[in-house]
């Protein structure tokens, strides 16, 4: 079975500033996904981003980027330039690869609740 | 992306009744998925609803406490049977979409049983 361990239960940062949130991981499997979701307050689950294991390169997505490092079973999510809509719980979630059909299902980690502070 | 929508948005319930929440997609999904999020925790996959079979449901979870129903390819229901104050949650639903299945997620529906 997977795991995933979010360390920080809560962080704080200035707006504009950049801000990084860990994740580790534990599996066997060498084909998967890994992805960081946000929840605002209104609950609304969103992706923010996406990372595949078989991918060296690190994946970006304007503000938001990934340090992935497989040996380590890393995945920290950093934002730039926070701003104040940043506010929320985020989620490290892992899925095992496309391969195995019918195992799509996410594994959560416990999350870290990011307050942007103007 | 898709459009999920869910219903009811919430709901306050009296201990040892059921509620059934509805999940409604925009285009027509294999599989479909049904999580619970209880007070400051994160998401715990209840159960994987495929279309004309049973649903699969994961450790923890029975199919007398939370019956899943899916008769076509864009709608499922999920039931909480006989709840109690420990059912207290926020349920989701969610479909894979893309080349890489990613989860798109319901806006929830939240629990309150008294």
């Amino acid at each position: 079975a997977q795991t995933v361990t979010q360390s920080q239960p809560e962080m704080s940062v200035q707006e504009a500033e950049t801000v990084t949130l860990s994740c580790t991981y534990d599996t066997s499997e060498n084909n998967y996904y890994l992805f960081w979701y946000k929840q605002p307050p209104s609950r609304q689950m969103i992706l923010v981003i996406r990372q595949e294991a078989y991918k060296q390169q690190n994946a970006t997505e304007n503000r938001f980027s990934v340090n992935f490092q497989k040996a380590a079973k890393s995945f920290s999510l950093k934002i730039s330039d926070s701003q104040l809509g940043d506010t929320a719980m985020y989620f490290c979630a892992f899925m095992m690869g496309i391969s195995n059909f019918g195992n799509e299902k996410l594994t959560f980690g416990t999350g870290t609740r990011l307050t942007i502070i103007p | 992306s898709a459009v999920i929508s869910q219903k009811p948005s919430r709901d306050i319930c009296q201990r040892g009744t059921s509620l059934t929440i509805q999940c409604q997609v925009d285009s027509q999904v294999t599989m479909m998925f049904w999580y619970r999020q209880q007070p400051g925790q994160s998401l715990t996959l209840i159960a994987t609803a495929n279309q004309g079979s049973e649903a699969t449901y994961e450790s923890g979870f029975v199919i007398d406490k939370f019956p899943i129903s899916r008769p076509n390819l864009t709608f499922s229901t999920l039931t909480v049977s006989n709840m109690s104050p420990e059912d207290s949650s926020i349920y989701l639903c969610s479909v894979g979409r893309g080349p890489y299945n990613e989860q798109f997620f319901g806006p929830g529906t939240r629990l309150t049983v008294l």
